[in-house]
């Protein structure tokens, strides 16, 4: 079956440490999106990749940092410069339109 | 900037009809897209109005107005399992065709 796999489906971390979400798809889409989504609230983009090798910050990328050597994968950390970092983080893919995105179940970050 | 604007909290019993609203203040866009969330659980497509006018699939329909800059998703013979997050998403088409995402509708379907 093709989708999108996240792992961990809840990480806790200390305030300070660096962490890493993994995000994979084997759907075989080009474009992949990290979003962030806090209690009641709607989605917000944090990095998004086109193609392979490339990759550009979204509305909040501050904090964040991305990878794309692969184009199954796209990583994302949650480095200590992020301000409030605990929040579900999700990973989507497209093919040929942003408009239909996949998500993956998400990642529970708690950072304490 | 983008703004999208959704009624927080609808509610509704099985088997009626229930409209959620999206109106938006936003320059640019290739149409609007609809998304179910379950708690807890991933984002889900459902619609998307690249034109004005109404879209349907199945028990579920999209319309979208540009003139009067509103959308809305409308559910129809409703279940409980409908009872889910909707978001409305507009696609830009400043550069990155990225999706604004509003601040979505919790939908309580009762018995």
């Amino acid at each position: 079956d093709g989708g999108i796999t996240q792992s961990p489906k809840y990480l806790f971390r200390k305030e300070g440490q660096n962490v890493t979400l993994s995000c994979e798809q084997n759907l075989n889409h080009d474009a992949m999106y990290w979003y962030r989504q806090d209690p009641g609230q709607g989605l917000r983009l944090i990095y998004y990749s086109q193609i392979v090798n490339d990759f550009q910050k979204g509305d909040i990328a501050e904090g964040y940092s991305v990878s794309r050597e692969k184009k199954e994968s796209f990583p994302l950390t949650v480095t200590s410069a992020q301000k409030n970092p605990t929040a579900f983080y999700l990973c989507a893919s497209s093919k040929d339109f942003s408009y239909e995105q996949y998500f993956g179940p998400g990642t529970r970050l708690t950072v304490t | 900037g983008q703004s999208l604007e959704q009624p927080s909290e609808v509610t509704a019993v099985e088997g009626a009809i229930v409209q959620i609203n999206c109106t938006y203040q936003t320059s640019g866009f290739y149409g609007l897209s609809w998304y179910q969330q379950h708690d807890g659980g991933a984002p889900t497509f459902l619609s998307y109005n690249a034109l004005d006018g109404l879209e349907e699939t199945g028990r579920f329909s999209s319309f979208l107005s540009r003139s009067d800059s509103y959308g809305y998703l409308l559910l129809q013979e409703l279940q409980m399992k409908d009872s889910a997050s909707y978001f409305c998403a507009v696609c830009m088409n400043t550069g990155f065709q990225k999706l604004v995402f509003g601040t979505g509708t919790r939908l309580l379907v009762s018995p």
